[in-house]
């Protein structure tokens, strides 16, 4: 069984503060990792792909990177706003790029 | 342009029963995922499915559950004598490709065996 991690599980931060949590997985038999944002009673929506060492992805305020070598992502949010309330899963795929295993989420609370 | 749609949206099954679960992917998406979340768990992949092809099962129960994409029409998840542990939020996703495309979720399907 493939092991995905998440720190924190759960953050609360003030309106304004920027933010970052880790996503981490094996470094070895690299395919993709994937980023999602989860609000409550919706979906998971997807938020990057990304697929080289070094890689950096960017959305609005939203940011990513990516170290393959040593079997990390961070996912940073600039100024954050409480729209950005929402669970952020991360998602591993090696080999074939078959099968995704997902993290359990960091909680993300952001207090007006 | 729709989105994922799965039906029905809540299923109550009594125990041996029959569940089956629909996923109609996003208009030209040919790759489906089903996920199952049990309470206080996280998403756990079960298969990956191309119109008409099953390519990696690997995550699904080998007694009970099975999984078809046919031609036409959705793909659809059975489970068969659901038991109590089966109770879990089902989700589908769509994508145009696997590994470096992004997967839509579907709303999932919500099962509880009683």
């Amino acid at each position: 069984i493939l092991n995905v991690e998440q720190s924190p599980q759960s953050l609360h931060v003030q309106e304004g503060d920027s933010t970052n949590f880790t996503c981490s997985f094996p470094s070895s038999n690299f395919y993709a990792l994937h980023w999602y944002r989860w609000e409550t009673a919706k979906s998971p929506e997807a938020l990057f792909v990304m697929t080289l060492n070094g890689d950096e992805k960017k959305k609005g305020r939203i940011s990513a990177t990516l170290n393959t070598k040593e079997g990390y992502s961070y996912l940073y949010i600039k100024g954050s706003q409480p729209e950005d309330s929402a669970t952020y899963l991360c998602a591993f795929t090696g080999g074939t790029g078959n099968q995704f295993y997902f993290g359990t989420g960091t909680s993300l609370t952001v207090i007006p | 342009n729709a989105g994922v749609m799965q039906n029905p949206r809540h299923l109550v099954r009594r125990r041996g029963q029959e569940a089956r679960l629909r996923c109609s992917p996003m208009k030209g998406h040919s790759h489906v995922y089903w996920y199952r979340q049990l309470p206080e768990e996280g998403l756990k992949f079960m298969v990956y499915l191309q119109k008409e092809n099953i390519i990696d099962e690997s995550g699904m129960p080998k007694e009970r559950f099975s999984a078809e994409f046919p031609k036409e029409g959705p793909s659809i998840l059975r489970i068969q004598q659901v038991v109590r542990g089966d109770s879990a939020a089902y989700f589908c996703a769509s994508s145009l490709s696997r590994g470096f495309y992004e997967q839509y979720f579907g709303p999932g399907t919500r099962l509880t065996v009683t």
